[in-house]
């Protein structure tokens, strides 16, 4: 079975500063794909980005990217130009590839961020 | 907006009370998913519905009934449930089939048992 581990429970950082979210995951899998989600306090999940994991390169949204390391099985999330909006519970997800039937997602603990004015 | 709504966004029940959580999703996805938010927990999988046949039951206990009557709409009936059932209980949607589909999620039910 995959896990995912998120091991900041509480990260901070001032507007306009880049902050980085930290997600480990451990499977014997070789293709799956990777999410963020976010989480205000609105409730409503929404994603932020995704890595195919058969893509060395790193995926990039905007003011978010990601550093995927797979041998390492490590996924960070860099928000660069932290802004307001940006505060809210950021979830770590894993997706397996070869699911044919729902693509079951293991999610993290969850970090919540923080962005100070 | 997601594209799926979920309604009431408040509950509170009592244990004997039975009542039911409702799911619309509005993007033709053809998989639905119920997943159950604790605090300081990771989000837990209930229930997959793909196509309307349920095709995941994640261990889940029987005082939680699915229901997917077609592939927009899912239900989850709760009867004689306990005070550690309170808890936001998200629906996702997504479309299956491709080898790039994230998941939609609605803003959640949040369920209190008194």
């Amino acid at each position: 079975a995959q896990t995912v581990t998120q091991s900041q429970p509480e990260m901070s950082v001032q507007e306009a500063e880049t902050v980085t979210l930290s997600c480990t995951y451990d499977t014997s899998e070789s293709d799956y794909y990777l999410f963020w989600y976010k989480q205000p306090p609105s409730r409503q999940m929404i994603l932020v980005i995704r890595q195919e994991a058969y893509k060395q390169q790193n995926a990039t949204e905007n003011r978010f990217s990601v550093n995927f390391q797979k041998a390492a099985k490590s996924f960070s999330l860099k928000i660069s130009d932290s802004q307001l909006g940006d505060a809210a519970m950021y979830f770590c997800a894993y997706r397996s590839a070869y699911e044919t039937s729902g693509s079951r997602l293991t999610f993290g603990e969850g970090t919540q961020l923080t962005v100070n004015p | 907006e997601t594209g799926v709504t979920q309604t009431p966004r408040h509950l509170v029940m009592g244990m004997t009370n039975k009542k039911s959580l409702k799911c619309e999703q509005h993007l033709g996805h053809n998989a639905m998913y119920w997943y159950k938010q604790s605090a300081k927990k990771p989000l837990e999988l209930m229930f997959v519905y793909n196509f309307k046949e349920q095709t995941e039951n994640n261990s889940v206990p029987s005082r939680f009934s699915p229901e997917c009557p077609n592939s927009s709409h899912l239900f989850l009936h709760l009867h004689t449930l306990q005070p550690e059932d309170s808890a936001l209980y998200l629906c996702a949607s997504s479309q299956d089939g491709g080898r790039w589909q994230p998941q939609h999620f609605g803003d959640g039910t949040r369920l209190s048992i008194l």
